[in-house]
């Protein structure tokens, strides 16, 4: 039982360049979201997915896309990567009345 | 909508005394606070959770109590040990949203010396 999957776990990009963080459940769960974490900040929202065929944007949603693949499968997209987004994101899936459980996260840096 | 302030943003205790962390929220819907901890390069994890129908709620060596008149909660180690040693982060959702949309505070450093 592998919980939230992430993958890559680290990466480099260069200014402009584009990709996306993958993130996968197994424990059936409706919600899952993408953080990211700066230092000092804490962890902050960017994009949740309800259930499946939804998705609604967060505290900081600005530079990114998601899309929710199916049931397990909760993609994030940088279209054109800032320095600015530098950061370690973490994606998280629960139950809608149950606590949200973290993936190991991607350490992304952006030159 | 909602914030959440947290303090101290580091503590240090000696091994055996007691921690606590303190969060203000300004929702006064919020109903779930949930505190994380999230040890070095590890992902956050679920310690204890409180909803608003209850004041306090323990779990061996960790309790959370709640304050919905003063819209605060805090989270309370006994016995510190050196394993305690990490960063926890304190949440309540943001209204409308529930469980899905929870705004985090900046976090807390504890170091437990031996």
């Amino acid at each position: 039982n592998a919980g939230v999957t992430q993958t890559p776990k680290f990466q480099v990009l260069k200014t402009g360049q584009s990709m996306t963080l993958q993130c996968a459940q197994d424990m059936n769960h409706n919600s899952m979201y993408w953080y990211r974490q700066d230092p000092g900040m804490g962890l902050r929202l960017i994009y949740y997915s309800a259930s499946e065929g939804t998705t609604d944007k967060g505290e900081v949603p600005n530079g990114y896309n998601v899309s929710r693949l199916n049931k397990r499968e909760f993609s994030l997209r940088l279209e054109s990567a800032a320095p600015s987004q530098t950061s370690v994101y973490f994606c998280a899936s629960s139950t809608p009345t149950q606590p949200q459980h973290f993936g190991d996260g991607t350490r992304l840096s952006i030159l | 909508g909602e914030n959440v302030e947290q303090h101290p943003s580091t503590l240090s205790v000696q091994e055996g005394d007691s921690a606590v962390i303190k969060c203000t929220y300004s929702d006064s819907a919020s109903n779930y606070f949930p505190w994380y901890k999230q040890e070095l390069g590890k992902r956050p994890q679920l310690i204890i959770d409180i909803r608003s129908n209850v004041g306090e709620k323990k779990d061996q060596r960790i309790a959370v109590t709640l304050n919905k008149t003063a819209k605060h909660f805090s989270l309370h180690i006994t016995e510190t040990q050196p394993e305690d040693s990490a960063v926890y982060f304190c949440a309540a959702p943001q209204i409308p949203g529930g469980y899905n949309k929870l705004i985090f505070g900046a976090g807390t450093r504890l170091a437990v010396h031996p």
